[in-house]
């Protein structure tokens, strides 16, 4: 059974810094990552799809890495802003088109 | 952008009453899902729907839950004797195909709640 973990839970930065989110995964047999937004009360906002050939996927401020057989990622967000404070959700993607959930790290970037 | 959309945003249901959630997903995606998040949990897989079948289903989907596309645009979720654990938010899904280079794409959810 995949079990996804998220370091840290919470984090708190401020307005500039450059930040690293972690996810570990237990079963490397994934199709995919997906790493998400999300704001309080809202849905998920797809960032970033990182396919298990790559091993790093771009978008704006935002890097993802992908090391599958160790089971890790990272999402990288280069000079916080206000505005990205959220919960950030990193889902493997399993047969079945099946996306597991981490818990999520919380993250608030302060002006 | 094309987006999921989810009707209605908050659900207030008797225990035992049915409920049905109601979704559009973008219209040329093929592949549909139901995810819940129960409140301060994660989000977890429900069930995927592919070609007017169910493809996957987890422990959750049990015989109180059911999926439907009525017509060529809507996708349902049916809960029919709601229970006070079936409280949560309810998300909807969608992906052009089931590649490894497919996003999935959700909709701002349906807040459900059981009395």
């Amino acid at each position: 059974k995949q079990e996804v973990t998220q370091i840290p839970a919470a984090l708190s930065v401020p307005e500039g810094e450059n930040l690293v989110l972690n996810c570990s995964f237990t079963d490397s047999a994934i199709y995919n990552l997906q790493w998400f937004r999300q704001d309080p009360g809202k849905g998920l906002t797809s960032l970033l799809l990182i396919q298990s050939s790559q091993r790093e996927q771009t978008s704006g401020r935002l890097n993802a890495s992908l090391d599958k057989s160790s089971g890790r990622s990272t999402l990288y967000i280069a000079a916080s802003q206000p505005g990205d404070s959220a919960t950030y959700l990193c889902a493997p993607l399993r047969y079945g088109n099946k996306l597991v959930f981490g818990a999520g790290t919380i993250l608030r970037v302060k002006s | 952008e094309p987006e999921v959309t989810q009707t209605p945003s908050h659900q207030v249901t008797q225990m035992g009453q049915e409920v049905i959630l109601r979704c559009v997903p973008i219209s040329n995606h093929l592949y549909f899902y139901w995810y819940r998040q129960i409140l301060g949990q994660k989000v977890e897989f429900l069930v995927s729907f592919y070609n007017n079948e169910i493809s996957e289903k987890s422990e959750i989907f049990d015989d109180q839950f059911s999926v439907e596309r009525p017509d060529g645009s809507n996708f349902t979720l049916k809960i029919r004797s709601t229970k006070l654990e079936d409280s949560a938010m309810y998300f909807c899904a969608s992906s052009a195909g089931d590649l490894s280079n497919q996003p999935q794409h959700f909709g701002d959810g349906t807040r459900l709640s059981i009395l």
